[in-house]
């Protein structure tokens, strides 16, 4: 069935730090992909999206390119903050299921430090 | 624009106590609805989604049960609560015809003492 990974960390930068988060999965069809954070004690909030091949969302300074030679959905942003510090989730959602289904990784952990 | 509510924000209950947590959606119609629990430190366990009123299909075996009594009202419950039943859970829902994208409630942290 369809599965995401991606590195479960806790991942722990610097202030201004490069980050990368990458995510794989695994479709039988042609996925939307995403990327959900959530803060401490909060739900968790859509960051981005893509919906095809090559596609590359983008919010906050975050991006993801989706690429479907790899099927990879890696987050990148150049210089994280303080107010970064969250989870991130990984997600995917197969159109040809019976219902809306969305599939999340496990979560990213990121904290930032000043 | 649509919205989304959950209640109540935190709750502590005994072993053997009944649950009932809500969920309600603003600004859309006939979404689908979903029941998700996080467990500390954990990811994202779907439990229960629903396509319309009285629709309901369960993931996982559980101690727990779903209703929507109306379109836009998803509720949780339990008869009995266990230990095992305490964490952080999350409505969410989604539009029948998009890019399927779900959008999540602020969660309702329950502890089981």
């Amino acid at each position: 069935g369809d599965s995401v990974t991606q590195m479960e960390g806790p991942v722990t930068l610097s202030e201004e730090a490069f980050l990368t988060i990458n995510c794989t999965y695994t479709a039988t069809g042609y996925p939307s992909l995403f990327w959900y954070v959530q803060y401490p004690g909060e739900g968790l909030q859509l960051l981005l999206k893509a919906t095809k091949a090559d596609d590359k969302g983008s919010n906050k300074g975050f991006e993801a390119t989706y690429r479907k030679e790899t099927t990879s959905f890696h987050l990148e942003k150049g210089s994280v903050q303080v107010s970064d510090s969250a989870v991130y989730f990984c997600a995917l959602s197969d159109k040809g299921t019976s219902y809306d289904k969305v599939i999340f990784g496990p979560g990213t952990s990121l904290s930032v430090i000043p | 624009s649509q919205t989304i509510h959950q209640w109540p924000a935190t709750l502590v209950q005994p072993v053997g106590s009944p649950l009932s947590l809500e969920c309600t959606v603003e600004g859309t119609s006939n979404p689908n609805l979903y029941w998700y629990r996080q467990a500390a430190g954990r990811g994202l366990q779907l439990l229960f989604y629903s396509v319309g009123i009285g629709q309901i299909s369960s993931e996982v075996p559980q101690n727990l049960s779903a209703s929507r009594p109306q379109d836009r009202q998803f509720i949780l419950s339990s008869k009995k609560l266990l230990l095992s039943d305490s964490g952080f859970y999350l409505c969410a829902w989604n539009r029948l015809a998009g890019n399927y994208e779900q959008y999540f409630g602020p969660g309702t942290r329950l502890t089981v003492t």
